[in-house]
């Protein structure tokens, strides 16, 4: 069982404010992922890290920002929400090692809606 | 170009039924992998079965496995005994190369069970 955990889940907050959604894992993975999905569609990898202190952007250009202080840390922030925003975040991560299925754990996800 | 095209939107299955869903993809590594997720609508992203680009056998995991045609780049999800609570989403994803794992997904397939 993944022990890979978002919070909040659910997340209604007004245009322009800062939100900062928090993910964790206690698998002691080195890699960790953002993506962003709106609903019914693909995911789409905004953010990733390969350790502590190590971000890269993702595939789909994102306003947000992430940090790595913690190998079992990795949040992400926006500084100035807009209604654009709304959509579900989901963190992953993955173990650096290469052993089948190289599969990536997923949070539950922060479905975050902005007015 | 896609690198990972699922062409049906929306499937249906009767109950206990076999269903087939479809994925192809795109890529000119030698090295890769393909993966399945199911998306309830809770939201979270569950792995189901993986299959490795070197993998000779097809990938099966109890009523799941994996359809591998190398050559036509196929790599389709059959669903065996359909169960109510296979209704979701699913994603097919494909990581390229070694080391990275980053994986691209596609744009799924919802399956929708019928008693």
């Amino acid at each position: 069982e993944a022990d890979i955990y978002q919070t909040p889940r659910y997340l209604v907050i007004g245009t322009g404010k800062k939100i900062t959604l928090e993910c964790s894992q206690t698998m002691g993975h080195d890699k960790m992922y953002w993506y962003q999905q709106d609903p019914g569609m693909e995911l789409h990898l905004i953010h990733y890290s390969y350790g502590v202190n190590s971000t890269e952007k993702g595939d789909l250009s994102s306003e947000s920002t992430v940090s790595r202080i913690r190998t079992e840390h990795f949040p992400l922030t926006l500084e100035s929400a807009r209604p654009s925003h709304t959509s579900q975040y989901l963190c992953a991560s993955s173990d650096r090692r290469e052993l089948p299925p190289p599969e990536q754990f997923f949070g539950p996800g922060t479905r975050l809606t902005v007015l | 170009a896609q690198k990972i095209t699922q062409t049906q939107p929306g499937m249906f299955v009767q109950e206990k039924e076999a269903v087939t869903l479809d994925c192809t993809y795109d890529t000119s590594d030698q090295s890769y992998g393909l993966f399945w997720y199911k998306q309830p609508s809770s939201g979270e992203m569950i792995f189901l079965i993986y299959q490795g680009s070197y993998d000779e056998q097809n990938a099966t995991e109890g009523r799941y496995s994996l359809n591998f045609q190398k050559a036509r780049k196929s790599a389709n999800l059959v669903i065996s005994a359909s169960q109510l609570g296979d209704s979701a989403m699913y994603f097919c994803a494909m990581r390229e190369g070694g080391g990275y794992q980053k994986v691209t997904f596609g744009t799924g397939t919802k399956l929708q069970v019928i008693p």
